[in-house]
């Protein structure tokens, strides 16, 4: 079968990095992309890894190890607006039509 | 707005009624996807289109549910004999194929809310 993990909930402070872990279960694994949700809106793409490595993106990066199954996403330097949900999402069996989303990692931020 | 569009952006219905959404894709974008999702959870892949053509339906959707993309522009999701269990957001979603500066990201309308009553 085909399964994404990520915890439920996080919460950090103003200023600080945040690492929201991902891991994945996927057959004819082709890629590993992060979306974040603010509440109420629709999902915005952030990242997309298919080779291992860390990409930086601004305050954001995302890692990915293949042979672990797991990703994370990196924030830095945390502002109240990154409050969001964080949605980590693969390929079903490779298939680049149909995605295989996980539940969300919801992000406080607080002062 | 050059961004992916949905209408309408909340409908109300009584169970048993039929509902149809609309979604105009990024214009230059070929692929097409609906989502729904309901709160606490990701994105469940409905259908997918490449222009005017429904490659992907996924095994949830039952016969009550229909989608056209007729000219392989805009996009209808039809629901028939709505059902409390309906209720959520059904998210369209436009992108281009993977492949050199694309990552095959999708682009997602602000969603259509639906509450079956």
């Amino acid at each position: 079968g085909q399964n994404i993990d990520q915890p439920t909930e996080m919460t950090a402070t103003e200023g600080a990095i945040v690492q929201i872990n991902c891991t994945y279960q996927t057959s004819g694994f082709n890629g590993l992309f992060w979306y974040q949700q603010h509440a109420g809106e629709a999902p915005t793409f952030l990242s997309y890894n298919v080779l291992d490595g860390l990409e930086e993106k601004g305050r954001f990066s995302s890692f990915l190890s293949r042979s672990k199954g797991y990703s994370y996403l990196l924030l830095k330097e945390l502002q109240m607006k990154d409050s969001a949900s964080y949605l980590c999402a693969s390929p079903y069996a490779g298939n680049n039509r149909k995605l295989i989303w996980g539940l969300g990692t919801s992000l406080a931020v607080n002062p | 707005d050059t961004g992916v569009s949905q209408d309408p952006r909340h409908k109300i219905t009584k169970r048993g009624q039929n509902v149809t959404f609309r979604c105009d894709p990024i214009s230059e974008h070929n692929r097409l996807y609906w989502y729904r999702q309901t709160l606490g959870q990701g994105p469940e892949f409905l259908t997918y289109f490449q222009n005017e053509a429904q490659l992907e339906k996924s095994r949830l959707l039952s016969d009550r549910f229909s989608a056209e993309r007729p000219k392989g522009s805009f996009s209808t999701l039809e629901i028939q004999r709505t059902e409390q269990g309906d209720s959520a957001m059904y998210l369209c979603a436009s992108s281009l194929k993977r492949g050199g500066p694309n990552t095959g990201e999708l682009f997602f309308g602000e969603g259509s809310r639906l509450t079956v009553l």
